[in-house]
Formats: structure tokens, C-alpha cells, sequence
């Protein structure tokens, strides 16, 4: 089955500077790559995704990169404030009329320092 | 904004209990997941709902889990006798197309 894993597990920024958080996935059938926010005590709430037709996917200060030969993608934050303060998870799912699952990597707890 | 929500928000049982965990998906979405967050771990799938039927599930999903769809609105998890190991966060998701997932139920099994 497929694994995803994620570094770094902790990552600390000054605000206003960038963060990246990388991925690497084992299953060449997966096609969907979404990432996620959890704030502490709440579900993990969508933030950004891509899928294996494009290179990359921006969103204001949010950026995805994906590199399907090498099997990873990164999570790019620019002008990063202190509301970005959260765990994010970046994820893999094999889109092929079955179950649609999505696999997670373990998680990078991003803290964002005044 | 539609969202999934959940009910309750925390649940506390023995062990050897029944518990059934709630879900509202999103209205026009088909499909339904359960997935599970053990506290500082990661968030893993547990099953998949489609057409009134489960479309794929996990090694985790075994004989004493079942879901169901008893409405047209309600979306729900049954653990038959909890564990002590089910402690555990359990997130409803739904999609059309992206998952969006609800804000959760903690579980406490003791």
C-alpha cells in the first residue's frame, strides 16, 4: 500500500520568513496530493491540493510543488504571520473509482515566532 | 459555508462498551470516510461509504466496527466493545470531489 513520508516533524520560523514541508510518496498509482491545517483540537481543514497533471499550485502565500518522478511534493508558506501556527499534513490518494482513501504522512508542527 | 459536522464532541465509556459516533456530511456529497488520530500521531484511514455500501476499508476496520447510513443525513460509526486502544480522535470526511472533514469526536475509553 502506499507511504507517505513527511519532514520535518518541527519546523520554527521568524514571521515573515518562508517555510517548506516536504513529501514523499511510494505508490506511483497516486494521483492526488492535498494538504491539510490542524489547528490544535479541531479537524484537519483543507488547504491546498494538486493533482499529477500539474507542476505546481499557488494560492496567495500558499505554494505546491510535485516532482511525480521523484514521488515527492513540498508545501510552500511565503510571509509566513502567526495564525500559520498549526500541525499540517500533506497526503496521497490513488483516485481510481474505488475507495478513494487518503493516505497521511506524519505531520510537521509549524510555529511561527513574533 | 457547508460543513460536516459531528456529534458528540467527547466520549467517555468503559471498556466492553457500544458507542456510536455521528456524522452530518456535507449535503450534496456522495461519499463518506471515517478516519482516526491517535493523539500526537497521524491521521489514518479507517473506511470508505459509497452507494449504501462500504467501498474500501483498513486492517484497522475489523469485525467489531460497522457504519451506516440510516438516513438521508446521518452518517455513523458503531464500535460493538471498545478497547482501551480505541482511544482515539475520529473524524468524519466527505466528498464530491476534495475531502473535507469534520471537527471530530474524542473518544475515551477507560
Amino acid at each position: 500500500g502506499e507511504n507517505v513520508e513527511q519532514h520535518p516533524s518541527t519546523l520554527s520560523v521568524q514571521e515573515g520568513d518562508s517555510a517548506v514541508i516536504k513529501c514523499t510518496y511510494s505508490d506511483s498509482a497516486s494521483n492526488y496530493f492535498p494538504w491539510y491545517k490542524q489547528e490544535l483540537g479541531k479537524g484537519p481543514q483543507l488547504i491546498i491540493d494538486i493533482r499529477s497533471n500539474v507542476g505546481e499550485k499557488k494560492d496567495q502565500r500558499i505554494a505546491v510543488t510535485l516532482n511525480k518522478t521523484a514521488k515527492h511534493f513540498s508545501l510552500h508558506i511565503t510571509e509566513t504571520q502567526p495564525e500559520d501556527s498549526a500541525v499540517y499534513f500533506c497526503a496521497a490518494q490513488a483516485i481510481t473509482g474505488g475507495g478513494n482513501k487518503l493516505t497521511f504522512g506524519t505531520g510537521t508542527q509549524l510555529k511561527v515566532e513574533l | 459555508e457547508p460543513e460536516v459536522t459531528q456529534t458528540p464532541s467527547h466520549q467517555v465509556t468503559q471498556m466492553g462498551q457500544e458507542v456510536i459516533l455521528r456524522c452530518v456530511p456535507i449535503s450534496n456529497h456522495l461519499y463518506f470516510y471515517w478516519y482516526r488520530q491517535i493523539l500526537g500521531q497521524k491521521v489514518e484511514f479507517l473506511v470508505s461509504f459509497y452507494n449504501n455500501e462500504i467501498s474500501e476499508k483498513s486492517e484497522i476496520f475489523d469485525d467489531q466496527f460497522s457504519v451506516e447510513r440510516p438516513d438521508g443525513s446521518n452518517f455513523t460509526l458503531k464500535i460493538r466493545s471498545t478497547k482501551l486502544e480505541d482511544s482515539a480522535m475520529y473524524f468524519c470526511a466527505s466528498s464530491d470531489d476534495e475531502q473535507y472533514f469534520g471537527p471530530g469526536t474524542r473518544l475515551t475509553v477507560t
